[in-house]
This record gives structure tokens, C-alpha cells and sequence, in this order.
């Protein structure tokens, strides 16, 4: 079975922190992802990797930056964290690039900025 | 505006009801998929539906995809508290770069 871990499942910061988020998934997966889940609004894709190095912008890049040094691992970056940036944050893999791949997803990390 | 909008937003329902979440859009989608998320964890795939008017079936989970394919629906017979949880449609558009997150469902089926 494929596993996807996240590296905190809680996290409590303060405002103006730099704060790493780190994703490592186990089956040789193309394709990261990383999402933010808020209340009434779903999952926002804020960026995702199709290959090492790689990244592309999702939907919600700012204030979030990205790296994937290694296959398996893909970190998100909070420059500086806001209020704002409290959320539940989630990482997926797939293994390939199209659209009917399943997407499995880590247990998340619940990010709280004071 | 999100891409694809799910409804309702929450159900809360007396086991043994049926239940109908719909998600649509006016894009059209190459595939789409629900997932099904429980708290604490991330989102597991149910189905994948990928032809216009295609219908999945899972025991008691029924899936349908729009003829037009911009819209799909979930269908639950007879619920169990085991069904309790967040359901979620995603989509594909045909330049697939991404997937597309309804805003969810949230379920409570109530013993």
C-alpha cells in the first residue's frame, strides 16, 4: 500500500515564524501535491511537482513556497506565517500525470498561527 | 467561485434513509472522482468515473456521471453511522495539470 506521511499532525506557530512542512511518500510517485483544507471551501491546490526539482504554482501560492530536492520528499515552506495561514494542510501523490490517478493523501497537518 | 459545487453542504440523517450529494459544474471534466475523508485523516479515493452517463456501483454507494460531463451524483442506500464523513468530488479537466476540489459534503448518519 502506498503510505504518504506528514511530518507533525499538529503545529502551533507564532505570526512572522518560518515554519516547514515536510511530505514523504513511499512508492516512487511522480507527482506531489500540497493543499490546503478550510472549513466550507474544500481542498485549494497551492502547489504541486511533477519531477524533482520541478514545481508549479496551484491556485493559492502566496506566502507559500515549495521544494523537492529528492523524489520522495516534498516540503512546503511558510516564509513568514501569518493568521491567515491557520489551516489544515494536506500532501498528495500520484503515481502518474493523468487526470484518473488516485490521489493518496497524507493524514494532514493541523497548523495553527497565534 | 470554485469550479465544481457540491451540495448539500452538510445532511444529517437517521440511519436506514437514502441520500443523494450532487456535484456540478458548467466546465466539461475528462474524469471525476469522490473521495471520502474521515476526521483526523486525509481523503480516500471511492470511485473514478471517466464516460458520460457511466454509473459505478460500490455495495451500497451508487455513482453516476452526467451524460454532458459537468455534473456527477452519489447515491447511498440505506445508511450506516460507518458512512459518517466528509465527501468530496474532484475533477479533471481534458489539459489535465491538476485536479478540482468540490467544497464538500458533510454527512452524519445518526444510529
Amino acid at each position: 500500500d502506498v503510505k504518504v506521511t506528514q511530518s507533525s499532525r499538529y503545529l502551533v506557530k507564532r505570526t512572522g515564524e518560518k515554519v516547514f512542512l515536510e511530505c514523504v511518500q513511499d512508492m516512487d510517485h511522480e507527482n506531489m501535491f500540497w493543499y490546503r483544507q478550510d472549513p466550507g471551501l474544500g481542498l485549494r491546490l497551492i502547489y504541486f511537482s511533477y519531477d524533482v526539482k520541478m514545481k508549479e504554482k496551484g491556485d493559492i501560492p502566496e506566502g507559500y513556497s515549495v521544494s523537492r530536492e529528492k523524489k520522495e520528499r516534498f516540503s512546503l515552506i511558510l516564509e513568514s506565517a501569518s493568521t491567515n495561514q491557520t489551516s489544515m494542510y494536506l500532501c498528495a501523490s500520484t503515481l502518474g500525470g493523468g487526470g484518473t490517478d488516485t490521489q493518496y493523501f497524507g493524514p494532514g497537518t493541523r497548523l495553527t498561527v497565534l | 467561485t470554485q469550479l465544481l459545487e457540491q451540495s448539500p453542504q452538510f445532511l444529517s440523517i437517521q440511519e436506514g434513509e437514502n441520500l443523494t450529494v450532487y456535484c456540478n459544474s458548467s466546465s466539461v471534466f475528462s474524469s471525476l472522482q469522490w473521495y471520502r475523508q474521515e476526521p483526523g485523516e486525509g481523503p480516500v479515493l471511492l470511485v473514478t468515473v471517466v464516460t458520460g452517463g457511466e454509473v459505478k456501483k460500490l455495495k451500497r454507494l451508487t455513482f453516476q456521471f452526467g451524460d454532458a460531463r459537468k455534473d456527477s451524483s452519489l447515491h447511498i442506500t440505506a445508511a450506516q453511522p460507518g458512512d459518517t464523513g466528509l465527501y468530496l468530488c474532484a475533477g479533471a479537466l481534458y489539459n489535465f495539470n491538476k485536479f478540482y476540489f468540490g467544497s464538500g459534503t458533510k454527512l452524519n448518519v445518526k444510529p
